[in-house]
C-alpha cells in the first residue's frame, strides 16, 4: 500500500500562473485534508473533505480551490499563484479512529 | 480561541532525556497528539493521549498531560541521533470534522 501520495514533489511557479496539486490515498478513508506548513507557524488547514462530494473551508482558504474527485483523490488548485503561497503543502487522510496520515509534501515556490 | 504553542528549539546530548513542552487553549480538546517530522518528509504520528488521562507511556516515550494548566509534554528517554526531527503537538477540536490545531513545532537537535 502506498498510503498517501502527492504530486509533484517540487514546483516553481511565476506569479499569476496556475497549478493543481494532486493527492491520492489507497486506505479507503472518507476524510481528507490539505495543510500548508510555513516556518514558525506549524501546519494550517486550507480545506478539508469529510466525504466524497463534500468540501469545507479551513483556516486559510483564500487563494485556493479544492476538488474531491472521488473517494481516493483530493486536489488543491491555485488559480493565480502569489509569492505568499510559497510553502510546503501536505495532504492527509483520517481513519475511523481519528488518526491522520500525511503524504510526503509538495514544496512550492512562487517567484 | 484555539492556539497551540511550543518552544522552537531544543538541543540535547545523545543518551540524555529530552522534554518537549506544549501549551494549548481549547479546554474542550478530546485528544492531544505528538507528531514527528523528519527532514524532507511528512508528519508521522508518534503517540496520543486522551484528555481524561494524565500520563501515557510507550517504550521510550512518556506523555504527560496537565489538563488544569492545559500543558502537554513529551519525554524521550535515552535520546538518539535518529530522534533529531521537528516535533509537533496538536489538539483535536471540532467533533466529527476532526480538526487538528497544530503547534509551531519544536526542532530537536541531538548532539553525539
Amino acid at each position: 500500500n502506498a498510503g498517501v501520495t502527492q504530486t509533484p514533489k517540487f514546483q516553481v511557479l511565476k506569479t499569476g500562473q496556475s497549478m493543481t496539486l494532486q493527492c491520492a490515498q489507497d486506505m479507503n478513508h472518507n476524510s481528507m485534508y490539505w495543510y500548508r506548513q510555513d516556518p514558525g507557524m506549524g501546519l494550517r488547514l486550507i480545506y478539508y473533505s469529510a466525504s466524497e462530494g463534500t468540501t469545507d473551508k479551513g483556516e486559510v482558504p483564500n487563494g485556493y480551490n479544492v476538488s474531491r474527485l472521488n473517494k481516493r483523490e483530493f486536489s488543491l488548485r491555485l488559480e493565480s499563484a502569489a509569492p505568499s503561497q510559497t510553502s510546503v503543502y501536505f495532504c492527509a487522510t483520517r481513519d475511523r479512529h481519528y488518526e491522520q496520515y500525511f503524504g510526503p509534501g509538495t514544496r512550492l515556490t512562487v517567484t | 480561541g484555539e492556539d497551540v504553542e511550543q518552544s522552537l528549539f531544543l538541543s540535547v546530548r545523545e543518551g540524555d532525556s529530552s522534554v518537549i513542552n506544549c501549551t494549548y487553549t481549547d479546554s474542550s480538546s478530546t485528544y492531544l497528539y505528538w507528531y514527528k517530522q523528519e527532514p524532507g518528509a511528512g508528519l508521522q504520528l508518534l503517540t496520543y493521549i486522551f484528555s481524561n488521562m494524565d500520563m501515557k507511556q510507550d517504550q521510550r516515550l512518556t506523555v504527560l498531560l496537565n489538563k488544569k494548566d492545559k500543558h502537554l509534554s513529551l519525554r524521550i528517554a535515552d535520546t538518539q541521533t535518529g530522534d533529531s526531527a521537528i516535533y509537533f503537538c496538536a489538539e483535536r477540536v471540532g467533533g466529527a470534522t476532526n480538526k487538528l490545531i497544530f503547534g509551531t513545532g519544536t526542532l530537536l537537535a541531538v548532539q553525539p
